[in-house]
């Protein structure tokens, strides 16, 4: 079986560029959640996708945006990256008869100079 | 708002101790609450509570459920230097959203 796994692992940009982060969710998972976890933080929730439609959203503003593809993988989008963006982003899978237990990528670290 | 609450923040004992991790939560449309321990990058999944009052074990590590209090506890019985980690929280509203707490850091010292 076949765990979360996330392209690329670091990742540095400057302020005003776009950035797309890859995830490949867990064999038999239908349901992908991202997470963005700051410093010191915990993660917090960006959006969630389920059959290929955003299912619940968090706090982010609208320059955040993903995708998710017939195979289940997904893309997180940044446009306009801030100096704030800087962080770990997180990609979890689950499957449909337990979406709330979700299993972590080993996330990407984004740096925005 | 949403909050979930860990405490301590930060932890040091020495091997063979037993310790608490506790965490509080106020979160609409509860359905359950998840603990994660993570050490490096990938917080990996350790339990999922969803009724109160029954304690769910693995090996050394044990935790439990009140909702009427909207609090949960992990516990860590015999530590080892293996899990110096930090041992996140999260509270699941909906079927979507899971909302996490700061995370306890636990250093344990040989």
């Amino acid at each position: 079986e076949t765990g979360v796994t996330q392209s690329p692992t670091h990742l540095i940009k400057t302020r005003g560029q776009q950035v797309t982060l890859r995830c490949s969710s867990q064999s038999g998972h239908n349901t992908v959640s991202w997470y963005q976890q700051a410093l010191g933080q915990g993660p917090q929730f960006i959006f969630q996708y389920y059959r290929e439609e955003e299912n619940g959203r968090g706090n982010f503003p609208p320059r955040f945006s993903g995708l998710q593809f017939p195979n289940y993988s997904s893309e997180l989008n940044v446009n306009a990256l801030e100096l704030d963006d800087s962080a770990l982003y997180l990609c979890a899978s689950s499957s449909q008869g337990s979406r709330e237990t979700q299993y972590f990528g080993p996330g990407t670290r984004l740096l925005v100079l | 708002e949403d909050k979930v609450v860990q405490s301590p923040l930060s932890l040091v004992v020495h091997e063979g101790d037993t310790v608490t991790l506790n965490c509080s939560y106020e979160v609409t449309n509860f359905r359950s609450l998840l603990w994660y321990k993570q050490e490096k990058k990938a917080p990996t999944f350790l339990f999922m509570l969803t009724s109160s009052g029954i304690e769910k074990k693995s090996g050394r590590l044990s935790s439990i459920l009140d909702k009427k209090e909207l609090f949960s506890i992990l516990n860590i019985t015999a530590t080892q230097t293996g899990d110096s980690a930090i041992y996140l929280c999260a509270a699941v509203r909906g079927s979507e959203k899971l909302v996490f707490g700061k995370g306890t850091k636990l250093t344990v010292n040989p």
